[in-house]
């Protein structure tokens, strides 16, 4: 059974980065069949997807073009988990972000593992 | 605004059945079979229900089923339980710029 462990501060100063970190257990960052994404939620832009890693002989990412010029998320092999930064917040970043894992079918793009969720405040 | 439209509430007794749609783009729903739903309780996180648009994760009630036609997918559930009050989302692969698409959300109320 896969299961999702999000951890991370949930108030951040606007213009700081926000940090989140995704353990994983019951499956490995490093596996060649899953993705792994970062995906808010908030009453004004409901659920948006963020963006992943994934590994596939070697590493890759992807971005939602809203958060592309500020979203780093990175795989931690030694850890067994992945992580999202993202710089420059302000206000409108309010919001609870999840993991979640792709690749549990045929495709990526269906999450079928969540993490519990992390209420992340922007706010001086 | 989200890019697949949803109606915002649906409702119905326990027993009957009722239908969410989801309606998307010929550049998302429209071009690929990789439409997925999930189902949200309050305070929870997002659950699969439906994947590539019709198939069922193991777990999940055969009461929920999936289709799609055009740039329109739907998700229906038969024999309405308490249990399925909740909002649930659609969500589409939409290409290799935009990625994921999801709907609005749409309320179910069990009456």
């Amino acid at each position: 059974q896969v299961q999702l462990q999000q951890s991370g501060p949930g108030l951040v100063k606007p213009s700081q980065t926000l940090s989140l970190t995704c353990a994983i257990s019951g499956d490995s960052v490093s596996s060649n069949t899953a993705a792994w994404n970062w995906i808010r939620q908030s009453p004004s832009r409901g659920l948006e997807w963020l963006g992943r890693t994934y590994y596939r002989s070697k590493w890759y990412n992807d971005y939602a073009v809203s958060v592309k010029s500020r979203i780093t998320v990175n795989p931690d092999t030694s850890k067994n988990q992945f992580s999202l930064q993202l710089n420059s917040v302000t206000p409108e970043d309010t919001a609870v972000y999840y993991c979640a894992r792709g690749g549990g079918h045929t495709s990526t793009w269906d999450f079928d593992y969540w993490g519990q969720g992390t209420l992340v405040t922007v706010s001086s | 605004q989200s890019a697949l439209t949803q109606p915002a509430s649906v409702s119905g007794s326990p027993g009957q059945s009722i239908t969410i749609s989801c309606t998307g783009t010929s550049s998302d729903v429209g071009s690929h079979n990789l439409v997925s739903w999930y189902q949200q309780h309050p305070g929870k996180a997002p659950k699969l229900m439906i994947y590539e648009a019709s198939k069922r994760p193991s777990g999940v009630s055969n009461r929920f089923s999936g289709s799609k036609s055009g740039s329109t997918a739907s998700l229906t559930i038969s024999g309405l339980q308490a249990e399925d009050e909740a909002d649930y989302y659609c969500c589409s692969y939409a290409g290799s710029i935009t990625f994921v698409v999801f709907g609005g959300g749409t309320k179910l109320t069990v009456l």
